[in-house]
């Protein structure tokens, strides 16, 4: 049972358009949401978090907007560049749940040049 | 600055063996915590520690245990390896134990064979 959902395993996009990752959530607890990068063969490294008392947060290329009554939040990627390409995870903490982040399985984007 | 540091970053096993994985922090983070990454499963937490002395079970503990006698170490032993162990493990600190990133080190890949 996920309660964190990144629907789309893989995305492709050009170069300098913008990248939209799309993550889903269905517990309704979580209150803080972070979006991490992963290459081969290297640790996942954090990008940008939200806390769901914003909708948006924005840090230079990269905005997360938090949709709460959706249960849905996206990271934008502009522009892209082909260094972007990597897995983004998208993970769920629930204040409640002593730091246990609750991850999606991720989604694969690769920037084209 | 190191920051998290994971060794072996590859190893064998036969079943039945056993083997802790190393795991170290130099930025005096409280929280540390052990995941293992598996095709299709995300990131599913396997124990953590809130502080030195004190650990707690995630997600998935059975076949392993952990100890915090450090701030730094957080090492991880499989008792008994078995082939369902075979998988990419991180350990993560953070500084905090509420909606703050956390810093994954390069992971280690162990095949139970």
């Amino acid at each position: 049972d996920q309660q964190v959902k990144q629907n789309s395993p893989s995305l492709s996009v050009q170069e300098g358009r913008i990248s939209i990752l799309n993550c889903d959530y269905t517990n309704s607890m979580f209150d803080y949401f972070l979006w991490y990068k992963k290459y081969p063969a290297e640790g996942p490294t954090f990008l940008i978090s939200i806390s769901s008392i914003k909708d948006k947060n924005e840090d230079g290329r990269f905005t997360v907007f938090l949709n709460k009554s959706a249960k849905h939040l996206s990271l934008h990627i502009v522009p892209s560049q082909p260094g972007d390409s990597a897995v983004y995870f998208c993970a769920a903490d629930n204040a409640g749940n002593n730091r246990k982040l609750i991850w999606g399985l991720g989604t694969s984007l690769a920037v084209n040049p | 600055n190191a920051g998290v540091t994971q060794t072996p970053k590859f190893q064998v096993l036969k079943t039945g063996q056993s083997m802790t994985l190393q795991c170290a922090q130099d930025m005096n983070h409280e929280y540390m915590s052990w995941y293992r990454q598996d095709p299709g499963m995300g990131l599913r937490l396997i124990h953590y520690s809130v502080g030195a002395g004190i650990t707690d079970q995630g997600e998935v503990p059975n076949g392993y245990n952990v100890s915090r006698s450090t701030t730094e170490d957080f090492p991880l032993r499989l008792l008994s390896a078995a082939p369902s162990q075979t998988s990419v493990y991180f350990c993560a600190s953070s500084r905090g134990v509420w909606n703050t990133e956390a810093f994954f080190g390069q992971g280690t890949r162990l095949t139970v064979v």
